[in-house]
């Protein structure tokens, strides 16, 4: 399976700032997807990045607040916008290839804002 | 509306039992299911998957077993090992258009193997 490098792997911000993770993949795949797991919440998904035009937001999640880029196949970023004590969670990127395989997450960004 | 459930927050379990962990869905759409397994500090990682089509799936300790007309799935892990301790979400396929299938996360189950 690929291998998802995530970046920072965990940060402490202060709030109203602006932060970009990035996610890098060892091969191109198909599909990347942004989850968010809140403390003692399920993954939930952010966005579908799609590479060469804006991001599919799911429900509750907005452009201005998640910035996403996908430049290529290899490589995407979301930024945490504005950054509320709420937004403490873990970011998570995930990747699938094709619809016959599963998805496969980095190791996460934990952030906390204070 | 949370539409897969697990509603065991936690199991222990002694070495060399069985792990029976649970899952229940409510969204008839789903097709496909999947168990990851997830340590701290470490992102999810793929365990084993079973499509609506199937009622069993086994890859040597694991098995999952699904029930339809229940909307019930369970992972059976036998026997189960100290290694095995961490938490286990399980999750839901369905189409969501343009060739694309979404993921539905249930809250995970931690699973504690005592030696």
């Amino acid at each position: 399976s690929a291998v998802i490098s995530q970046k920072p792997s965990r940060d402490i911000c202060q709030r109203g700032t602006s932060l970009t993770i990035q996610c890098q993949v060892d091969s191109q795949v198909t599909m990347m997807f942004w989850y968010r797991q809140q403390p003692g919440q399920s993954l939930t998904l952010i966005a579908t990045a799609n590479q060469g035009s804006e991001a599919t937001y799911e429900s509750g999640f907005v452009i201005d607040k998640f910035p996403i880029s996908r430049p290529n196949l290899t490589f995407s970023t979301l930024t945490v916008s504005n950054m509320s004590p709420e937004d403490s969670s873990i970011y998570l990127c995930s990747v699938r290839d094709n619809i016959n395989q599963p998805q496969h997450f980095g190791d996460g960004t934990r952030l906390s804002i204070l | 509306d949370q539409q897969v459930k697990q509603n065991s927050p936690s199991l222990s379990v002694q070495e060399g039992r069985i792990s029976i962990l649970n899952c229940d869905y409510t969204n008839s759409m789903f097709d496909y299911f999947l168990w990851y397994k997830k340590y701290p500090a470490e992102g999810p990682t793929f365990l084993i998957s079973i499509s609506s089509i199937k009622d069993k799936n086994e890859d040597g300790r694991f098995t999952v077993f699904l029930n339809k007309s229940a909307k019930h799935l369970s992972l059976h892990i036998v026997p189960s090992q100290p290694g095995d301790s961490a938490v286990y979400f399980c999750a839901a396929s369905q189409y969501s258009g343009a060739g694309s299938y979404q993921l539905t996360f249930g809250k995970g189950t931690k699973l504690s193997v005592i030696p």
